[in-house]
């Protein structure tokens, strides 16, 4: 079984661009989230999915964040327009069902902001 | 607000020595605990995890953890540390509240280990 990928595993875009980063949760997982570590600082919540609906978004930090999740399945989190703040390791994490499933991870995408 | 506290940045161990990775928690009502490692390269792995029933909970790789309510704490040992156990260790908490899993992390602990 795959586990959960992440696309692309490094970005390094200049201040004002705009990235897109991709997840693509183990097959049949209704829950996804999104997570995100700045360098040398916890790894904080930013949303959660349950099928396509967004469950709780009250980690995102501003409007310049949107995610989206289509039919359910794969994920998308669009910086727009990205500041240097944003850099960090961006995770995302997929579990079967509610309350007590195990989250699995995937490895992660680095996001460099120059 | 709940929050974890993971007071060591870095440590580092000789290969066959036991090993405490200290976790702090603060959180009003019964929290779900949770270990994960991280290996470079790769994503955040599950270790273990505690919910309720017997406070001291068995994991992956010989890793064990103990639940410790008086202390808020759910300190990870190994008897016994490895050179592949080299990793980055993440303490979290899940609130659970209306039954969905949004885990809140400490910083994390950065194991070393000298062979």
């Amino acid at each position: 079984e795959a586990g959960v990928t992440q696309f692309p595993s490094h970005s390094v875009i200049e201040k004002g661009q705009t990235v897109t980063l991709r997840c693509d949760p183990i097959s049949g997982h209704d829950n996804l989230y999104w997570y995100r570590r700045v360098m040398g600082k916890e790894i904080k919540f930013l949303l959660h999915f349950v099928k396509e609906s967004k469950q709780d978004e009250s980690g995102m930090p501003n409007n310049r964040f949107l995610a989206e999740r289509t039919g359910g399945t794969y994920s998308t989190l669009k910086v727009q327009p990205a500041e240097l703040e944003d850099s960090g390791v961006y995770f995302c994490a997929s579990s079967p069902g509610q309350g007590t499933d195990t989250q699995y991870f995937g490895p992660g995408t680095r996001l460099t902001v120059l | 607000a709940q929050s974890v506290t993971q007071p060591d940045i870095h440590i580092t161990v000789s290969e066959g020595a036991s090993l405490e990775l200290r976790c702090n928690y603060s959180y009003g009502a019964t929290p779900y605990l949770f270990w994960y490692v991280q290996s470079p390269g790769q994503g955040l792995q599950l270790l273990l995890k505690y919910f309720s029933g017997d406070t001291l909970v068995q994991g992956i790789k010989g890793f064990e953890a103990e639940f410790k309510r008086s202390q808020s704490s759910f300190n990870l040992r190994k008897p016994s540390v490895h050179w592949s156990d080299a990793a980055e260790y993440f303490c979290a908490v899940s609130p659970h509240s209306g039954g969905y899993n949004k885990l809140i992390f400490g910083a994390g602990t950065r194991l070393a280990v000298h062979p």
